[in-house]
């Protein structure tokens, strides 16, 4: 089946304890991202990757690191995080087709909080 | 970097009635898609548009590809109440993908 896998789904964390949600996909997607969900804001885009080992910011990249080097793998990393990090992320991945990035399948979620 | 304005921000319907809503940009897209999202879920696509002047249905839903490529609409007719939850538009360019800060639908039987 194909899908986009996010773990955990939950996670409640401390302040400043270094922590990383994984994301994997199964079709061979070129193109991965991360975003954030907050009430009232929408989707908005952490970063994202092009393709493995090319990675860019997108709008809310402060306090986030990730990394490609497989294609199947995007994890998102948190150094050190804050109570403003707390939110529901979502991993996304979707094919490139030429010049033109085709829809993107999500995965379920993973809702950090931050005490 | 480019927005997508999404309006309504939420609607409160009747079981049965139409709904529509449009995201507008400043920017081009080579497509539009549209998506729902349930509590508890990931965005789940419900129509994709790849050309300009596209319209395609998918049972009661119908969504539109803008001329100018710089917007999309998405109807939905007779609604139930399965139909509730956020809607949320989506452009993609060469190397991005952006959203509409969604419609919240909450459909009242």
């Amino acid at each position: 089946e194909a899908q986009v896998t996010q773990n955990p789904r939950y996670l409640i964390t401390v302040t400043g304890k270094k922590l990383t949600v994984t994301c994997s996909q199964n079709m061979n997607h070129e193109y991965m991202s991360w975003y954030r969900q907050d009430p009232g804001l929408g989707l908005r885009q952490i970063y994202y990757s092009m393709n493995v080992e090319v990675t860019d910011k997108g709008d809310v990249p402060e306090g986030y690191k990730v990394s490609r080097k497989e294609k199947r793998n995007f994890p998102l990393i948190l150094e050190s995080p804050s109570p403003n990090q707390t939110s529901l992320y979502f991993c996304a991945s979707s094919r490139r087709t030429g010049l033109v990035n085709t829809e993107a399948f999500f995965g379920q979620g993973t809702r950090l909080t931050v005490v | 970097g480019q927005q997508l304005n999404q309006s309504p921000q939420s609607m409160f319907i009747q079981e049965g009635e139409d709904v529509s809503m449009n995201c507008t940009s400043s920017s081009i897209f080579n497509t539009w898609l549209w998506y729902k999202q349930e509590p508890g879920e990931g965005p789940v696509l419900l129509i994709a548009l790849y050309k300009a002047g596209e319209l395609t249905s998918n049972g009661r839903l119908t969504a539109q590809f803008g001329i100018t490529r710089k917007d999309s609409f998405l109807n939905i007719s007779a609604s139930i109440p399965s139909d509730v939850g956020i809607y949320f538009c989506a452009g993609t360019t060469f190397n991005d993908m952006r959203f509409g800060a969604g419609t919240r639908l909450t459909v009242k039987p």
